[in-house]
């Protein structure tokens, strides 16, 4: 168990509509990451935040948007869903901002029908 | 730009022998690097480390090692076991970077 939470694990929804993930990140960690892994392909960085700041982006899509919160939680939310996005989505926490070890949740299933 | 590459998609290794998984970055800002294990439908798990001031580490099993000159990292397991039998990620990230850049992952898999 790496500590950080994310919810729900599997999510089926339809084209259009709009989604929010959960994230509990390790108790302590201030940094958030959010990656996408789409059909068994490497995992690719979304968005990243330290300390309910955004701190760095990467390929994330307009319709696609984080926030952390005030207890360090994290929320993904992802709008206008495409068949495309269908993918898991993982979470991962760390002490810093950058570098080192990241520790990540089990991930959220994501089916878009 | 894949700025972190692990050319080979696959790997079979028997049991009790070596199983060797490469990794090569570009960039040469990076002085971090991460070996990450996942099995399906799980979150990747941390596996060993190196800093860009050693050029080896060791942990049980596993070694990691790195070649700065080259730009090439590798992560030797002995012996293999058929619960190593996983995807193996490896990620860099180094001072200004703000993530973790993963590889696109080796798949061993480790039979008895």
């Amino acid at each position: 168990d790496s500590g950080v939470t994310q919810t729900p694990k599997h999510l089926i929804t339809a084209t259009g509509q709009r989604v929010t993930l959960r994230c509990s990140p390790r108790s302590g960690d201030l940094s958030v990451y959010w990656y996408q892994q789409s059909l068994d392909q490497g995992l690719q960085f979304l968005i990243q935040y330290y300390n309910g700041e955004e701190r760095a982006k990467g390929n994330i899509l307009e319709r696609f948007s984080a926030q952390q919160f005030p207890d360090l939680h994290s929320e993904l939310n992802l709008s206008s869903l495409e068949l495309g996005d269908s993918a898991l989505y993982f979470c991962a926490s760390s002490t810093r901002q950058g570098a080192g070890e990241a520790f990540f949740g089990q991930g959220t299933r994501l089916t878009v029908v | 730009d894949q700025q972190v590459k692990q050319n080979s998609p696959s790997l079979s290794v028997q049991e009790g022998r070596i199983s060797i998984l490469n990794c090569d970055y570009t960039n040469s800002m990076f002085d971090y690097f991460l070996w990450y294990k996942k099995y399906p439908a799980e979150g990747p798990t941390f596996l060993i480390s190196i800093s860009s001031i050693k050029d080896k580490n060791e942990d049980g099993r596993f070694t990691v090692f790195l070649n700065k000159s080259a730009k090439h990292l590798s992560l030797h397991i002995v012996p293999s076991q058929p619960g190593d039998s996983a995807v193996y990620f490896c990620a860099a990230s180094g001072t200004g970077f703000q993530k973790l850049v993963f590889g696109t992952g080796t798949r061993l898999l480790v039979s008895p």
